[in-house]
């Protein structure tokens, strides 16, 4: 199976920053990859699919890039309802496999 | 708009059968241009992709759960299922159904709001 690893496990910032969160796959996944924003007691909710596509409805602040085994998730001015933790999934083959998170917390 | 909901028992006893439903509102589970998922994610822990399923029947299975879990859809009711068995306190967790899109590069577009399975006696 694909392993995934995020990095950082968890970050605090401040509104208004700009937050960089990697994804790492232990093999070529291509562009096979999403990212998702989890708050709380709810689901998760896709925000990137296919490495760099922004998912209707979901603010231009998000942006993601990479391809191969290196991805990255960038929230380019971090608002207060962005506080969450993200994952990454790789949908190259099955088992299909998540990062294990990043929480973004408030400085 | 479609939407997921996901219902069954919320308490399990070890050793016993887990077993949810996902119904599919506002929209077709018959359709080749979905797949269809359970994922579930233990107290204060990450996401884990338990399992789809095509609405032809078609299953891909984590192997961590392959030998215990089932996955089924029955296209006349709008629903798909899940069934664990063998449960133990470590599948104690939220599980999620959500649809992987085609259009979306097989992303998880839409989620159900995740029902809680205790595994207890």
């Amino acid at each position: 199976a694909i392993q995934m690893t995020q990095s950082p496990s968890s970050l605090s910032a401040s509104v208004g920053d700009r937050v960089t969160i990697s994804c790492r796959a232990s093999q070529d996944i291509r562009n096979d990859l999403g990212w998702y924003q989890q708050k709380p007691g709810k689901a998760p909710n896709l925000l990137i699919y296919a490495a760099s596509s922004l998912q209707s409805g979901v603010p231009s602040r998000f942006s993601g890039s990479g391809s191969g085994t290196d991805f990255t998730l960038t929230i380019s001015s971090l608002q207060p309802e962005d506080f969450a933790t993200y994952y990454c999934l790789q949908d190259y083959n099955y088992p299909l496999t998540f990062g294990p998170g990043t929480k973004v917390d408030i400085k | 708009q479609l939407q997921l909901q996901e219902s069954g028992p919320g308490l399990v006893k070890p050793s016993e059968t887990l077993s949810l439903t996902c119904t599919v509102s506002g929209g077709s589970i018959n359709s080749r241009r979905y797949f269809w998922g359970w994922t579930r994610q233990p107290p204060g822990k990450g996401l884990e992709w338990i399992g789809t399923i095509y609405y032809s029947g078609s299953t891909y299975y984590n192997p961590s759960l392959k030998s215990r879990v089932t996955i089924s859809v029955d296209t006349s009711q709008n629903q798909f299922s899940l069934k664990l068995s063998s449960v133990t306190a470590a599948d104690t967790a939220m599980y999620y159904c959500a649809r992987r899109h085609e259009d979306l590069r097989w992303a998880f577009d839409i989620w159900g709001q995740g029902t809680m399975v205790t595994v207890s006696s």
